[in-house]
C-alpha cells in the first residue's frame, strides 16, 4: 500500500538557523511529490514540486529551497530561516496522499 | 494568479443538520477534490471530482462538479460530531498536476 512519511512533526528553530525537513513516500515509483505551507486558519499553499528526480519546480519566491535526490524522498531546506518561515508545511504525493504535517515555529 | 473563492468562512451548526459549502473559480478546472484537516494533521481527501456534472458521494457526504467547471460543491448530511474540521476545496488546472486550494470552511458541531 501507499504510504508517506514526514518528519519531524514539530521543530523549533532559532533565526538564521539551517532547515532540513524530510519526505519519503513508498509503495509508488516515480510519484509526483509536492511541499506545501499553511498559514495559521489558512489554505494550502504549494511551494515546489517534482517529477523525477533532481526536477524541483519553484511556485513562489521564498527563503527555501527542495531537493530530490532519490525517487522517493523529497526534502525541503534553508541556509538561514527568517521568521516568516513559521507554519505547517506538508509533503504530498498525488491528490490524495499527504504527510502528517511538520510545524515549524522560527523564534 | 488562479484564485478559489470557498464559502462558507466557517459555520456552527447543530448536529443532525445538514451542511452545504462550495467552491467557485474565476477559470476552468480539471478536477476538483474536497479535503477535511483535523488539527495538526495533513489533509484527507474525502472526494474526487473528474467529470463535468459528476455527482459523487462518500457514506454521508456528497459532492458535485459544476457544469461550467468553474465551481463545486460538498453536502454532509446528518452532521455528527466527528465532522468538525476544516473542509478544502482543491481544484486542478487543465494541462498541470498542480492543485489550487481554497482557504477552508471550518465546521463545528454542536450536540
Amino acid at each position: 500500500s501507499q504510504t508517506i512519511h514526514q518528519w519531524p512533526a514539530t521543530l523549533v528553530q532559532p533565526v538564521g538557523s539551517p532547515l532540513s525537513l524530510e519526505c519519503t513516500v513508498e509503495g509508488t515509483s516515480n510519484p509526483n511529490l509536492y511541499w506545501y505551507r499553511q498559514a495559521a486558519g489558512r489554505g494550502l499553499q504549494l511551494l515546489f514540486y517534482s517529477v523525477g528526480i533532481g526536477q524541483i519546480s519553484s511556485e513562489v519566491p521564498q527563503n527555501l529551497s527542495a531537493s530530490r535526490p532519490q525517487d522517493r524522498q523529497f526534502i525541503l531546506s534553508s541556509k538561514k530561516l527568517l521568521l516568516s518561515d513559521s507554519g505547517f508545511y506538508l509533503c504530498a504525493f498525488t491528490e490524495a496522499f499527504f504527510g502528517q504535517g511538520t510545524r515549524l515555529t522560527v523564534v | 494568479g488562479q484564485q478559489l473563492n470557498q464559502s462558507p468562512q466557517s459555520m456552527f451548526i447543530q448536529e443532525g443538520e445538514d451542511v452545504s459549502m462550495n467552491c467557485t473559480s474565476s477559470s476552468i478546472f480539471n478536477t476538483w477534490l474536497w479535503y477535511k484537516q483535523d488539527p495538526g494533521e495533513g489533509p484527507v481527501l474525502l472526494i474526487a471530482l473528474y467529470k463535468a456534472g459528476e455527482l459523487t458521494s462518500n457514506g454521508r457526504l456528497t459532492a458535485q462538479f459544476g457544469i461550467t467547471r468553474k465551481d463545486s460543491f460538498l453536502n454532509i448530511s446528518a452532521s455528527i460530531p466527528s465532522d468538525v474540521g476544516i473542509y478544502f476545496c482543491a481544484g486542478g488546472p487543465y494541462n498541470t498536476d498542480k492543485l489550487i486550494f481554497g482557504t477552508g470552511t471550518r465546521l463545528q458541531v454542536f450536540p
